[in-house]
């Protein structure tokens, strides 16, 4: 079956500090990765997205890219800012009909 | 556009008695889901529907636990009797699903946090 392992958290940076949250995956086919965003007291929102190998996704200066070989879908940013502190959800889809398999989510704790 | 609309946001109600969450996914969508969020469990997918038809109701924690999609805009969950173990945040999701073979992006609604005393 589909799993999807991350990092356990909290993480916690300074501002400006590098970040990178590790997520491996296990799927039986060729999934498309995701990462969501969870604010507090906010539903999930869509991060990026990679739908192939060697792809990468960006947005808010986060990015991630698809390893195949590796199986992996690792999330950086250069300099992290308080406003980034949430809870960071990898995820993939290769059932059909858009179902997600989530990691359980990393916590990140960014101090001024 | 307007996203995934759920209401109430905030439920706060007895043991045994029957509750109702409603969402509205956004239009266009023919995909919806249901999930429950607890921190001793994480994010629990319930159910989902394709074109208004349930697909895979698997992640019903029992039978108290109901969900129904009459139209396209609208659906429900509901959990008659309701038991303190139900509190949750419970988030509804869409998305441009096609069906089978899609792999399009879920949307989420800003939850309805639920507590049963």
């Amino acid at each position: 079956g589909n799993s999807v392992t991350q990092m356990e958290g909290p993480v916690t940076l300074s501002e400006e500090a590098f970040l990178t949250i590790n997520c491996t995956y296990t799927a039986t086919g060729y999934p498309s990765l995701f990462w969501y965003v969870q604010y507090p007291g906010e539903g999930l929102q869509l991060l990026l997205k990679a739908t192939k190998a060697d792809d990468k996704g960006s947005n808010k200066g986060f990015e991630a890219t698809y390893r195949k070989e590796t199986t992996s879908f690792h999330l950086e940013k250069g300099s992290v800012q308080v406003s980034d502190s949430a809870v960071y959800f990898c995820a993939l889809s290769d059932s059909g009909y858009s179902t997600l398999t989530f990691g359980k989510g990393t916590m990140l704790l960014v101090s001024p | 556009d307007a996203g995934v609309i759920q209401s109430p946001r905030h439920e706060v109600t007895e043991m045994g008695q029957e509750v109702t969450l409603r969402c509205k996914p956004i239009s266009g969508h023919n995909s919806l889901f249901w999930y429950r969020q607890t921190m001793m469990r994480g994010l629990e997918l319930l159910i989902y529907f394709n074109n208004n038809v349930p697909i895979d109701d698997s992640g019903m924690p029992e039978d108290r636990f109901s969900a129904k999609m009459p139209n396209a805009s609208f659906s429900t969950l509901k959990i008659q009797p309701s038991e303190p173990r139900d509190s949750a945040v419970y988030f509804c999701a869409s998305s441009a699903g096609q069906g089978t073979y899609s792999n399009q992006p879920q949307h989420f609604g800003d939850g309805t946090r639920l507590s049963i005393l």
